[in-house]
């Protein structure tokens, strides 16, 4: 059972515009901020939001991240085939000692 | 660019005991924490713990206190992560990754499998 809850699945048609939610409590994404990571099938996962809403250079803009209160959302515009891929939330639980949590992840298909 | 090499797979017998590099480039490998993640098959990433290779430091999720060891050797930029008293539900792929405390996990490394089987 992960600290951060997603949707096990999410899916769309390309095009589309999808988006997947992340709630966690006061203690990580009440009090910190949130990170999206993208993995793609047999890959390592790979940076695609942080402190928010933010883009790491190379992510495209279609990929966009937004938070209120304790929960968070990652919205995909423009759906593409090559967007099928898992992604998880990610946040700190424990500013003192630096605990981190991760969600269960949610796999997105591109019908 | 910055750039995390992990060693290869590993398998174990339940009981004992595994040791895995990654060893980071073209970086200031003290400036930053080390993480390490681990996913087992099928399932989602599982935050492990960090070393700050500066200081030593280290931070361990309750999980894997007791059973895990994070150390780091500055003169050859690697970090090292040692899992002992493996179990089956060892079995995953382990992942470093390069970050500050309380910031974004960037880059990662490939990821070393590790198999726990009698």
């Amino acid at each position: 059972q992960s600290v951060l809850t997603q949707p096990p699945s999410a899916s769309g048609t390309p095009g589309q515009r999808v988006t997947i939610s992340c709630s966690g409590s006061k203690s990580n994404i009440g009090s910190n901020y949130v990170y999206w990571y993208q993995q793609l099938p047999g890959t390592a996962p790979k940076l695609l939001i942080y402190r928010n809403d933010q883009r790491p250079s190379g992510v495209p803009d279609r990929f966009s991240g937004s938070k209120s209160g304790t929960s968070a959302s990652l919205a995909i515009s423009g759906l593409r085939s090559g967007d099928e891929a898992d992604y998880y939330c990610a946040a700190c639980d424990d500013i003192l000692s630096g605990l981190w949590v991760f969600g269960g992840g949610t796999k997105l298909t591109v019908l | 660019q910055v750039q995390l090499v992990q060693s290869g797979a590993e398998v174990k017998k339940p009981g004992a005991s595994v040791k895995v590099s990654c060893k980071a480039s073209r970086y200031t490998f003290t400036g930053y924490y080390m993480h390490w993640v681990r996913q087992a098959p099928g399932q989602g990433l599982e935050w492990m713990g960090w070393i700050n290779p500066h200081s030593g430091g280290t931070k361990y999720a309750q999980k894997f206190q007791g059973r895990v060891t994070m150390t780091g050797d500055t003169s050859i930029n690697t970090a090292y992560m040692e899992l002992s008293r493996l179990r089956s539900d060892d079995t995953a792929v382990y992942y470093c990754a390069s970050g500050d405390l309380l910031d974004k996990f960037d880059p990662w490394g490939q990821g070393t499998l590790v198999t726990v089987s009698s």
